[in-house]
């Protein structure tokens, strides 16, 4: 197994359009997060699934976030109309349920709204 | 929510240095972990430990869940040592962490 998978590594878009980033996780976890981390900051969770389902969002999730995790294996985090203040990096990690000492986070996807 | 303070927030030591970081956090957690953001960004999970102390090489923690803190402990520190230590800490049923402050390591030659 390869680690946790983020794709792409840095993406630059103009304000108003729309992103999305892909996270595959490891194979055998069947939980995934989503965090963001602004400069200088700790990350800051977003939201997470167990298997497919969405158990949990954070307040920082705006309407304008929506993510998917659609057969419980890879998740998609969609930004519409990104606004200046969406730059960031955004971090997925996974984990198994029981066994939070095996949280492993991917690289990351870098965020500049220009 | 749990408020999880770090210091110092930045460090500068010489190669082979040694060096304690602090984690505070304000209320009672289920789960503490400690990890290590090397200046790609990449976080490395360097330990679970919600209580007790562990060791992996130069690298050792010790949390008192009694007291709310946490410490990291790196012995001869060494450049690659440098980046982001943070430690996070889970209070729920589910493994969402909330993350410290951090804190800036360089180490130079």
């Amino acid at each position: 197994d390869t680690g946790v998978s983020q794709d792409p590594r840095h993406k630059i878009t103009k304000r108003g359009q729309n992103v999305t980033f892909r996270c595959d996780p490891i194979s055998e976890h069947n939980r995934l997060y989503w965090y963001r981390q602004t400069l200088g900051q700790g990350p800051e969770f977003l939201t997470y699934f167990q298997n497919e389902a969405q158990l949990e969002k954070s307040r920082l999730l705006s309407d304008r976030f929506s993510a998917e995790r659609p057969k419980g294996s890879f998740s998609t985090l969609e930004i519409q109309r990104t606004e200046q203040g969406d730059s960031a990096m955004y971090l997925c990690a996974s984990s198994l349920p029981g066994k939070p000492a095996g949280y492993t986070f991917g690289s990351g996807t870098r965020l500049t709204v220009v | 929510g749990i408020q999880v303070e770090q210091s110092p927030p930045d460090l500068i030591l010489q190669e082979g240095a040694n060096s304690t970081l602090r984690c505070n956090f304000s209320d009672s957690v289920n789960n503490l972990q400690w990890f290590h953001q090397n200046p790609w960004g990449q976080l490395i999970n360097l330990f679970y430990i919600p209580s007790g102390t562990k060791q992996n090489g130069r690298l050792s923690a010790t949390t008192v869940a009694t007291e709310r803190y946490s410490l990291l402990y790196i012995s001869s520190s060494q450049t690659t040592d440098s980046g982001v230590y943070f430690c996070a800490v889970n209070t729920g049923t589910a493994s969402k962490l909330t993350f410290g402050t951090g804190t800036r390591l360089q180490v130079t030659l």
